[in-house]
């Protein structure tokens, strides 16, 4: 059975790093996409960015280039996204899902709710 | 990037009704476009994918149909536990793009 699973919620303060994981299961995690999408509360989706574990390429949406970093780990199949300084608009819900350009993101982690607040 | 309008961003409907959303691409996109569900508190789920195939275990009432810039999502007959919000997903690229959903509810 194919599963993402994805660490627990965090809260944090302004300013402060973060890395938070999604842990695949169930499959090749090399040979598959996986994306990460933020969902800021009562909003829409928005796709941060995907990496393809097997060779570690990762490639951002702009609006998210520079302000986050996606990587992983093939050896344990786990893929990470992580902040270095975080703002109170980072706090969002943030899912990862694997993702096949012609089939679309099949499979969903349960989403790690990131709260960041003075 | 590549731009998906999506509409009409809510839509109240009765049971058994058919009910269509519709989505656009800002340039095309061949058949690259797929279809999400997503209820409040939970991950989205994915419907269509390919424009207009079905995802194993979903009903049949729901259709996907269009290629190059415009798709469309109908569900045939309208059921409660179809209420959720509904969300278009571009992959012609990595650079995917999603609409920026549609609420639907019962009327």
């Amino acid at each position: 059975e194919v599963q993402l699973v994805q660490s627990g919620a965090e809260v944090k303060k302004p300013g402060e790093s973060l890395k938070i994981s999604c842990k695949g299961s169930g499959y090749s995690f090399t040979n598959y996409w996986i994306g990460w999408v933020r969902q800021m509360p009562g909003k829409g989706l928005e796709w941060v960015g995907i990496i393809y574990p097997g060779d570690s390429d990762a490639r951002y949406n702009p609006s998210f280039q520079g302000q986050v970093t996606i990587s992983a780990d093939k050896s344990i199949s786990t893929a990470y996204l992580q902040w270095s300084s975080l703002k109170a608009s980072d706090t969002a819900m943030y899912f990862c899902a694997r993702h096949v350009g012609d089939s679309g993101s099949d499979y969903w982690g349960q989403g790690t709710l990131v709260t960041v607040s003075s | 990037d590549i731009q998906m309008t999506q509409s009409p961003s809510s839509l109240s409907a009765s049971v058994g009704d058919r009910v269509t959303i519709t989505c656009r691409a800002s340039q095309t996109i061949s058949n690259y476009l797929n279809w999400y569900q997503q209820k409040p508190g939970k991950a989205p789920k994915l419907l269509i994918h390919a424009a207009s195939r079905l995802q194993g275990g979903v009903p049949s009432r729901f259709r996907g149909s269009g290629s190059g810039t415009y798709f469309t999502l109908t569900i045939s007959s309208l059921q409660p536990e179809d209420i959720a919000t509904y969300y278009c997903q571009q992959s012609y690229t990595t650079s995917v793009t999603f609409g920026q959903g549609t609420r639907l509810e019962i009327k």
